[in-house]
Formats: C-alpha cells, structure tokens, sequence
C-alpha cells in the first residue's frame, strides 16, 4: 500500500485479556519500528525489526509484551494480561536504509484503552 | 546518556504569527536530526532532516536550524496557519546503528485565530 496500515484503529479490552495489534509497512521497507504513546506524552521505543537481523527488544517494558514480524513485512506486537497501565497509542513505522537517512513513514496508530 | 529536550512543552500563539522551537541534544556520536509534525490522533510525519554540515534548512513556512557546536536546533514557523496546530517532535540519529533514534517528548503547538 501507499502507506502504513495499522490495524485495529482502536481497541478497548478488559484487564487480564490479551490483545494483538498488526502493522502492515509500505512494501519494500527493511526497517519496523514499534512505539507507544501515553496521552500527552512523547514516543517510547518498544522495538525495532531491520531485515533478518534479530530484532533490538530493548525497549519492551515488561516480558508480557512481544512482536514477530513475518516475513520481513507485517508485524504483530501482543500484549498479553493487560493490565491499565498498557493503555497508549501503538505506532508503528517502516523505513528504509536506501537513503542513510532516518526516514520513517508512521501509520496512525492503534488505540489501545485497558479498562 | 543520549537525550533529547524540546522546550517549550507548549505554546499558545494567534493566527499570523511566528514562533521558534527548541531541540537540545545530547546525542553522541551524531549522525542527523528530523524534525517531525504529529497532527491529534495521527501518526508523525517528517518535515525536515538536518545532517552535521547543514546550518539550515526550509520547508515552506518551515526553517529549521542546526548547530552541530552546541548540539541545538530551532524549528521556525512563518505566518502560523491554524493547521499549524499539532505537536512537532525533533528526532536524533546517532551514528553506528539504524535503531540508535532518540525522539524528544515534543512541543505542543496550539493556533489561534
């Protein structure tokens, strides 16, 4: 596609249930970043996906949270157990190393309210 | 520790007039800086990108500012329009990784009329 597509736009779950929110980066994209947004606040870094290399996880505030990226195109990050504390917006973003330079093309986000 | 501080947290101008952001960094070893606008309930989009030897660089009402020196830049914006308003967030890229981006938590930029 034309862009970055994120899927669901918004998502409302109960504490305790588990929740998957997709990315599906612009076609050819090497690079898929994944962050969180607190309302008001700035982007945090969850975890970066660059071709075949093993994914940089550094960013993942606790073990409940994972991502897999399949075939180097879209990308699932899971929340497992909720908890309220998870709730953010999800962005995710694709780039490409062509340019050298940090280009990154950001879907709209996922939603995510924990109640 | 790299860091990135933008200043102020928000701002509150009229319809017309200009304004200046700020972007302080401590990111070592440097590679680039972007500046991105993020609309309410939209994902960032990339306005600018500045690399070590550009001083300046401008988009439309938009002029970014880099001081490589005293690891600052300003984001300048001409004859504010109301779709000005959003948050604008500055990116920096250190050398030796493509994952090495540490964004600044943004100014939130409010346009009156």
């Amino acid at each position: 596609g034309a862009g970055v597509s994120q899927s669901p736009s918004n998502k409302v779950t109960e504490k305790g249930k588990d929740v998957e929110l997709r990315c599906d980066p612009i076609s050819g994209h090497t690079a898929l970043y994944w962050y969180r947004q607190s309302l008001g606040q700035g982007l945090e870094f969850l975890i970066y996906f660059q071709g075949n290399s093993a994914p940089d996880k550094s960013g993942l505030p606790s073990d409940r949270f994972s991502a897999e990226r399949t075939g180097g195109s879209v990308s699932t990050l899971t929340i497992q157990r909720t908890q309220q504390e998870d709730s953010a917006v999800y962005l995710c973003a694709s780039g490409t190393l062509a340019s050298g330079a940090n280009v990154l093309t950001f879907g709209a986000g996922s939603r995510l309210t924990v109640l | 520790k790299n860091q990135v501080e933008q200043s102020p947290q928000s701002l509150i101008i009229l319809e017309g007039k200009n304004c200046t952001l700020q972007c302080n960094y401590t990111v070592s070893p440097f590679s680039n800086l972007r500046w991105y606008k993020q609309d309410t309930g939209r994902g960032p989009v990339s306005l600018t990108i500045m690399t070590f030897s550009e001083n300046t660089k401008s988009n439309g009402r938009y002029t970014a500012t880099l001081d490589a020196d005293t690891k600052q830049s300003s984001l300048h914006i001409t004859a504010s329009q109301l779709s000005d308003s959003a948050s604008y967030i500055c990116v920096v890229r250190a050398s030796g990784g493509y994952n090495k981006l540490i964004f600044g938590a943004g100014t939130r930029l409010a346009v009156h009329p």
